[in-house]
């Protein structure tokens, strides 16, 4: 199983700032087989980032992915009120998809 | 509009059974893998199964925690997919999403919660 890592558990950041979450993999993660999702209190995850760094339908440009391999990061370049929120790093490069822990970004 | 909504959650006792049901709309459903994912209170997402497309045989996969319990099924004329679970112990509480795809979840469902206590 892929054991994903997500770092820090909690950023604490301003609207406007750039917000750089990481997602580190315990195996390399074949073809950039990794996706970020979006997750608010009471709601449904919402699919931000797939293939590493392909913006999901109807997703802004502030987001963006990038990595490969065992390192992966979203960042979010001005944050939004809106962008505050749990984030997941997900991989599927393996038959046993597995999740990051999450990473909640938090209104300083 | 494409979406996708669960039913059939509720407050069952450990070692009985429910059927979870997603009713998908706005798609070709028989052309889309779909998958379950839960979320225990207060914890992160956690993958449980995934179904493909009768194209791609429609092969199925689950979770450890969930193999031999849980089955996952289709119905494509009704745009249908179904969770078996049987044997539930209390650590599957959870809300449990539905989402298309196979590799990831490109559309999900609001959820539905699985109580399983005494």
């Amino acid at each position: 199983e892929i054991v994903l890592t997500q770092s820090p558990g909690t950023l604490s950041l301003s609207p406007g700032e750039r917000a750089t979450l990481s997602c580190r993999a315990s195996q390399s993660v074949s073809s950039s087989y990794l996706a970020w999702y979006q997750q608010k209190p009471g709601q449904a995850p919402r699919l931000l980032i797939y293939g590493a760094s392909s913006r999901a339908t109807g997703i802004p440009d502030r987001f963006s992915g990038s990595g490969s391999g065992t390192d992966f990061t979203l960042t979010i370049s001005r944050l939004e009120p809106e962008d505050f929120a749990v984030y997941y790093c997900q991989q599927y490069g393996s038959s046993l998809r597995t999740f990051g822990q999450g990473t909640k970004v938090e209104i300083k | 509009e494409v979406q996708v909504v669960e039913s059939g959650g509720g407050l069952v006792q450990p070692g009985r059974s429910l059927r979870l049901s997603c009713t998908a709309s706005g798609f070709t459903f028989g052309d889309y893998a779909m998958s379950w994912f839960r979320q225990a209170p207060g914890k992160g997402l956690e993958w449980v199964s995934f179904i493909r497309s009768k194209d791609f045989g429609g092969t199925t996969d689950y979770a450890a925690s969930v193999r031999g319990r849980f089955t996952i099924s289709r119905e494509d004329s009704k745009s249908i997919a179904y969770l078996q679970m049987n044997s539930l112990k209390t650590e599957d509480t959870a809300v449990y999403y539905c989402a298309r795809g196979y590799s990831y979840g490109s559309v999900w469902g609001q959820g539905t919660l699985v109580t399983v206590s005494s």
